[in-house]
């Protein structure tokens, strides 16, 4: 049973680009939160998304846009890339209904902003 | 804000028994506590959840006093591979989970 996958694992890109990050969540799950994790500091909630939905959004500009499939794959998209987004993009995929307190969270994609 | 406050590290010896604090003074009545573990460049990982009193796994013990307003979690008798930070959160489900800034732990041989 794969966990949540995530592409691509590393990625360079120069400011002013656009960047489209990708998660497959685990098996059985219909919900994926992405997160921004900044060298030394926690991850930080940018939106969810269940049901091709986005339910909740962080403290993001719209500049961060997501979409969610219908297989419950996602992708996160980053328009006008500055040099603070470079950090390391976690995808985390979760089930619904009562007892789903656990998060499995892929790898991660490290995004390089030059 | 955060919802939690940890130590920023800590230093043990592999064979030792370590302790990691989490202080959580406005952890509401549907709160679960949980803790996450994280490797350099990997995601983290689920360690281990409780509500109140002790709850033991595989992996960890985490105890919990009866006003709930802080944890500890505590790893078996720590290795070089427990080397990692620790993420204590309280949060009623999955949604926006909240991250604070961990607790590093390093552990020398």
């Amino acid at each position: 049973d794969a966990g949540v996958t995530q592409s691509p694992t590393h990625l360079i890109k120069t400011r002013g680009q656009q960047v489209t990050l990708r998660c497959s969540p685990k098996s059985g799950h219909d919900t994926v939160s992405w997160y921004q994790q900044a060298l030394g500091q926690g991850p930080q909630f940018i939106f969810q998304y269940y049901e091709e939905e986005e339910r909740q959004r962080g403290n993001f500009p719209d500049r961060f846009s997501g979409h969610q499939f219908p297989n419950y794959s996602s992708e996160l998209n980053v328009n006008a890339l500055l040099l603070g987004d470079s950090a390391l993009y976690l995808c985390a995929s979760s089930g619904t209904g009562a007892g789903n307190t656990e998060a499995f969270f892929g790898q991660g994609t490290r995004l390089t902003v030059v | 804000l955060a919802k939690t406050t940890q130590p920023i590290s800590m230093d043990s010896y592999e064979g030792q028994e370590v302790n990691i604090t989490c202080s959580h003074n406005n952890i509401a009545t549907n709160d679960y506590i949980t803790w996450y573990q994280q490797f350099p460049s990997q995601g983290p990982r689920f360690i281990i959840q409780g509500y109140k009193t002790k709850v033991t796994n595989e992996v960890a013990s985490l105890f919990i006093p009866a006003d709930r307003k802080s944890s500890t979690l505590s790893p078996p008798r720590v290795s070089l591979s427990d080397t990692a930070v620790y993420y204590c959160l309280v949060g009623a489900n999955t949604d926006k989970l909240i991250f604070g800034t961990g607790t590093r732990l390093q552990v020398f041989p």
